[in-house]
């Protein structure tokens, strides 16, 4: 069945720094990819999101390109703020199936 | 404006009971979603709706039920709450496959 790993975290930066979260992905066919960021306390929104290969989702300077060769879809943003500070959540949707979610990655930021 | 909404925030209940989550969107979306997060196993699907009518067992559905008479409601009820059971759980609405999902601020439920 589908599948989405992310790296585990928690992953602590000083603030701008540059981050890196792997993704990657295991489906049939060609998926949706999103990526969600839940603040503390909050519910999940998203993020940013690419629905065909070499697509390149980007929002708030976070940027991530959906590479079918490599099943990958990992989120990048080059200097974090420490309002960043967030668990961030790697997911697919393929038609006939849900939303699947990777198992989230914890960002610290500090100044 | 649109949204979803959750109730109630917080519960507390005792081993073996009925409990009952709400979910309430005003987005018309036909998909809804019901999702645990726990920690180490980031969200985890309990069941699912494309549509009045239509419910689907998603990844861990046992202990739960759902049940859609309409597009704006889909109560996840816990037939007999378990402490195995306590989570956090997150409602979600989308119009479509590949489309944004939007998320409930979610429950905190306690079994005791």
């Amino acid at each position: 069945g589908n599948s989405v790993t992310q790296m585990e975290g928690p992953v602590t930066l000083s603030e701008e720094a540059f981050l890196t979260i792997n993704c990657t992905y295991t489906a049939t066919g060609y998926p949706s990819l999103f990526w969600y960021v839940q603040y503390p306390g909050e519910g999940l929104q998203l993020l940013l999101k690419a629905t065909k290969a070499d697509d390149k989702g980007s929002n708030k300077g976070f940027e991530a390109t959906y590479r079918k060769e490599t099943t990958s879809f990992h989120l990048e943003k080059g200097s974090v703020q420490v309002s960043d500070s967030a668990v961030y959540f790697c997911a697919l949707s393929q038609a006939g199936t849900a939303l699947i979610f990777g198992k989230g990655t914890t960002l610290s930021v500090s100044s | 404006d649109a949204e979803i909404t959750q109730s109630p925030r917080h519960k507390i209940t005792e081993t073996g009971r009925q409990v009952t989550l709400a979910c309430h969107q005003t987005w018309n979306h036909n998909n809804m979603f019901w999702y645990r997060q726990d920690l180490g196993h980031g969200l985890r699907l309990i069941h699912y709706s494309y549509g009045v009518q239509d419910t689907n067992k998603g990844e861990v559905s046992d202990g739960y039920s759902v049940s859609r008479s309409n597009t704006e409601d889909l109560p996840l009820t816990l037939e007999s709450a378990a402490s195995s059971q306590t989570s956090v759980y997150f409602c979600a609405s989308s119009s479509g496959t590949g489309t944004e999902a939007f998320f409930g601020q979610g429950t905190r439920l306690t079994v005791v």
